[in-house]
C-alpha cells in the first residue's frame, strides 16, 4: 500500500514570497490533516478535511495560509506571503475516517526555510 | 485548557528498559496515541489506548489511567535504533489529537 506522498521535500524561499505544498493521501482515506511542526515541538494542526469539507481550521492563519482539497483526494497548502516564523516542517497525514482509535499516517513532510 | 506534559529528554543504555511518562488534560477523551519520530522523519504510529491498563506489543508497551490523566510508554531491550522522539497525543471530545512536544530519547552503548 502506498503511503502519504508529499512534495516538495525541501523548499527555501525569501520572506514575502509565496509557496505551495502538495499532498496525496493514502487511497480511500477520507480524513486529511495538515500540520506545522517547528523544531523541538510537537505537530500543530493547521487544518483538517473530511472528504472535501473543512472540519477544523481554527489554528490556520487565514490572512496568509490557505488550503484546499478538491474532489476529496489531493490537497494543497499555500502560504502567501511567507514570514520568517513560517520556517518549519509541514506534515500531511491521512486516516481512513474520523473517530476514536483511527491512527493517522504521515507523509515525509516538506521542510520550509524562509530567509 | 488542554495540556500535555512529557519530559523533554531522557537517556538510557542499550539493552536496558526505559519508561516515558505523559500526563494530560483534555476536553473530553477518546483514547491516547503514542508516536515515534526519528530526526528528520515523519511520526509513525506505535500504540493506542482507550481503556485503562497495559497494552503490550513486542518490545513496546503502553499504559493508561484515565482517572489520573496519565499514560506511559515502556520500551524494553533498548536498541540504538530506538533513539528518537516519542510523542504522546490524547484525542479530545472532537476527535482532535492534542500533541505534546515529545520526549527525545538518547540511547548510549
Amino acid at each position: 500500500e502506498a503511503g502519504v506522498a508529499q512534495s516538495p521535500r525541501y523548499k527555501i524561499i525569501e520572506k514575502r514570497q509565496s509557496v505551495a505544498f502538495w499532498c496525496n493521501p493514502i487511497s480511500g482515506h477520507a480524513t486529511l490533516y495538515w500540520y506545522q511542526q517547528i523544531l523541538g515541538q510537537g505537530p500543530k494542526l493547521l487544518i483538517q478535511f473530511q472528504n472535501n469539507g473543512v472540519v477544523d481550521d481554527s489554528q490556520l492563519p487565514k490572512d496568509r495560509f490557505s488550503a484546499e482539497r478538491l474532489k476529496g483526494v489531493d490537497s494543497t497548502l499555500k502560504i502567501q506571503p511567507a514570514k520568517l516564523e513560517d520556517s518549519a516542517v509541514y506534515l500531511c497525514a491521512s486516516s481512513p475516517r474520523e473517530g476514536s482509535g483511527t491512527e493517522a499516517f504521515f507523509g515525509q513532510g516538506t521542510r520550509l526555510t524562509v530567509v | 485548557g488542554q495540556n500535555i506534559d512529557q519530559p523533554t529528554e531522557m537517556t538510557a543504555t542499550e539493552g536496558a528498559i526505559v519508561q516515558i511518562n505523559c500526563t494530560y488534560q483534555t476536553s473530553g477523551f477518546n483514547g491516547l496515541f503514542w508516536y515515534q519520530q526519528h530526526a528528520g522523519e515523519a511520526p509513525t504510529f506505535l500504540s493506542y489506548n482507550v481503556l485503562d491498563g497495559l497494552e503490550e506489543k513486542g518490545r513496546f508497551s503502553s499504559f493508561l489511567s484515565r482517572s489520573k490523566g496519565y499514560s506511559y510508554l515502556l520500551l524494553k531491550e533498548l536498541q540504538m535504533k530506538d533513539s528518537a522522539s516519542y510523542l504522546c497525543a490524547p484525542m479530545d471530545s472532537n476527535y482532535q489529537l492534542i500533541w505534546g512536544a515529545g520526549t527525545k530519547l538518547i540511547i548510549k552503548p
